[in-house]
């Protein structure tokens, strides 16, 4: 069975404070890893798709990154605004069926 | 907003009575899914569709749940004589086409409680 572990599970770090969030997977056969955002009382908001070791995608403070195991969301100087809780998931056989990991709570203050 | 419209955003309802939770998908999209997230724990799926078409329900409940997507009109998730433990937030998401690499957009949720 296909599993998806995010940690840490909360992460609070000052503005302009680097750090990375890691999604560490046990599956069948990765066909894509997806990062998703999600603010409280909102729907997943998408971020990235990484389909194979070695790749990486960048939008804006936010870079992901994939090995044949996990996947990093490295975030750069965050600000406020990028308190949320980041989703992971993989899909590993038709596009319809994404297994989710828990999430990262992620608070940046002042 | 051309996004993925989910509704009601709030549903409340007393146990054993039914609730319908409607999902318009993104302009263009034909491929519908439905995940639904309980509290403390990750999104899980539960069923994908297609124009007239159940393609994947192997995360449905096997009673009292079921789900259409009419050729006309949004996606349908039914849940009969509703009890405490569905209450949850329900996602529904869109893709362009089920292939690995288009991505799947999702609403903004309904909220189901049960009293």
């Amino acid at each position: 069975e296909d599993q998806v572990t995010q940690s840490p599970e909360a992460l609070r770090l000052q503005e302009g404070e680097s750090s990375s969030l890691n999604c560490s997977y046990t599956v069948s056969g990765l066909r894509g890893l997806f990062w998703y955002r999600q603010d409280p009382g909102k729907g997943p908001e998408f971020l990235f798709t990484l389909y194979s070791a070695g790749e990486e995608k960048e939008k804006e403070r936010l870079k992901a990154t994939l090995t044949k195991k996990e996947s990093f969301l490295h975030i750069t100087a965050p600000k406020p605004e990028d308190s949320a809780t980041y989703l992971c998931a993989v899909n590993t056989g038709t596009a319809s069926k994404l297994t989710f990991g828990t999430g990262t709570r992620l608070q940046v203050t002042l | 907003n051309a996004g993925v419209m989910q509704n009601p955003r709030h549903l409340v309802r007393r146990r054993g009575q039914e609730a319908r939770l409607r999902c318009s998908p993104m302009k263009g999209h034909s491929h519908v899914y439905w995940y639904r997230q309980l509290p403390e724990e990750g999104l899980k799926f539960m069923v994908y569709l297609q124009k007239e078409n159940i393609i994947d329900e192997s995360g449905m409940p096997k009673e009292r749940f079921s789900a259409e997507f009419p050729k006309e009109g949004p996606s349908i998730l039914r849940i009969q004589q509703v009890v405490r433990g569905d209450s949850a937030a329900y996602f529904c998401a869109s893709s362009l086409s089920p292939g690995t690499r288009n991505t799947i957009y999702f609403g903004e949720g309904s909220w189901l409680t049960v009293v």
